[in-house]
């Protein structure tokens, strides 16, 4: 079963916006990793972020963790088209089912 | 560095035959994994070889699924026969070291989109 849920399942926003995903999980973690995954491409790890680490900046990405709601965000900020693309975090090998973030020009 | 390299790229067979999906991970990197992709879901772990000993296959369906990783590098992950179900993109992975542990991203290669007819 999957560990990871994020939300929303998909998000349509306009070039520019914030876009904001969220994850889930259930069980303790060493850390928390966030995916990209462009439409029939594999994955690109974009950020992991430790147990021990509260928020993790990379260029526009920015990664909060809070380990008492179990819970973790990605915003990307200033969206650009070519952020186009499916969204997962994981825990322990386990990926989530995904955010399909859409950018309109 | 050059990437997780897979082959073929796409592949259509009937249900019931056999097929094989190959991969070439990044130099040096000694943990491996496979990934079934099923549309609209997030990739679910098949099998993970440190080096080329099996460190986990608790979701490979070994009726019908085999995997194995020669000499530590290439690997090829084979079903036999193929259902209906087995529809999916089939990814690998490689990791400079064991994953779970949680210290090393994990690097995909483009996948084998495989449909069952």
């Amino acid at each position: 079963s999957q560990q990871g849920e994020e939300d929303p399942q998909a998000l349509s926003i306009q070039e520019g916006e914030n876009a904001t995903m969220n994850c889930s999980y259930k069980t303790s973690i060493n850390n928390l990793q966030w995916y990209r995954q462009n439409s029939g491409r594999g994955l690109v790890h974009l950020i992991l972020i430790r147990s021990n680490e509260r928020e993790k900046h990379s260029g526009r990405l920015r990664v909060t963790l809070d380990t008492s709601k179990k819970s973790s965000s990605l915003l990307i900020t200033a969206s650009r088209a070519a952020d186009t693309a499916s969204y997962f975090c994981a825990q322990k090998l386990v990926f989530g089912q995904g955010t399909r973030l859409t950018i309109n020009p | 560095e050059a990437g997780v390299a897979q082959s073929p790229r796409y592949k259509i067979i009937e249900k019931r035959q056999s097929v094989a999906f190959w991969c070439n991970p990044i130099s040096g990197h000694a943990t491996l994994y496979w990934y079934q992709q099923i549309l609209g879901q997030g990739p679910k772990l098949l099998i993970q070889f440190q080096n080329n000993g099996v460190v986990d296959d608790s979701q490979l369906p070994k009726d019908r699924f085999s995997a194995e990783r020669l000499k530590g590098v290439d690997s090829t992950l084979k079903i036999q026969p193929a259902k209906l179900e087995d529809s999916a993109v089939y990814l690998c992975a490689s990791s400079y070291d064991r994953a779970v542990l949680g210290n090393s991203p994990l690097h995909f290669g483009n996948g084998t989109r495989l449909t069952v007819t």
